[in-house]
């Protein structure tokens, strides 16, 4: 059973220019999460997504980014128009519910995006 | 307001020795509270979870503890190993609903030297 899998892991942009992170959660998990962490600095919860759903995205910005997890294919974190503080490593994680009080997040590797 | 701090920001041991890692919480109402391990370009990975009611828990070589009286948890490593150098993430559930009531600290980063 493979973990989550992101990709690219690496990825590096010029300012203006749009970045797309794939996200593919742990077989038998509905559930989606996106944080992202900054140098030296705790992951930021962004956005919660079930199939073809978005639950909760009172962390992400409202302008640029947006998020989808489609009934097909893995989630898709978008960032337009990249600016260098968008430089940041991007972690996608997994659940199977939410609703026990057990329920464990699965981390994946991360995206690490450069903005030049 | 919800907050998750540790303590040390950083530290470094011998290999062999022990070391004791500290978070203190603000979160109310409290669910649960995990340890993950994040080594350098991974994602964070869980040790252990600790709800209101348990005092210690053990993986192996990583021991937790949990005063929910005085909201604080510590994460002891016993004979520390070269793989052990990653970074040590207290992470604290609040009872909110809503996907939005995990509260991260910033991390312990540990190295183990030879």
């Amino acid at each position: 059973n493979a973990g989550v899998m992101q990709n690219p892991r690496h990825l590096v942009r010029r300012r203006g220019q749009e970045a797309r992170l794939r996200c593919s959660p742990m077989k038998g998990h509905s559930h989606v999460y996106w944080y992202r962490q900054l140098p030296e600095e705790g992951l930021k919860f962004m956005v919660y997504l079930q199939k073809e759903n978005i639950i909760d995205e009172s962390g992400m910005p409202k302008e640029r980014f947006s998020a989808e997890f489609p009934k097909e294919g893995p989630s898709i974190l978008r960032i337009q128009q990249v600016v260098r503080g968008d430089s940041a490593a991007y972690f996608c994680a997994s659940s199977r519910s939410t609703r026990t009080v057990y329920n464990e997040q699965f981390f994946g590797p991360g995206t690490r995006l450069t903005v030049l | 307001k919800n907050q998750v701090e540790q303590s040390p920001q950083s530290l470094i041991i011998l290999e062999g020795k022990n070391c004791t890692l500290q978070c203190n919480y603000t979160v109310s109402p409290f669910s649960n509270l995990r340890w993950y391990k994040q080594d350098t370009g991974r994602g964070p990975v869980s040790l252990t979870i600790m709800t209101f009611s348990e005092n210690t828990k053990s993986n192996g070589r990583y021991t937790a503890t949990l005063d929910a009286d005085t909201k604080q948890s510590s994460l002891h490593i016993t004979a520390s190993q070269l793989s052990d150098s990653a970074s040590y993430i207290c992470v604290v559930r609040g009872g909110q609903t809503g996907a939005n009531n995990l509260f991260f600290g910033t991390g312990t980063r540990l190295t183990v030297i030879p």
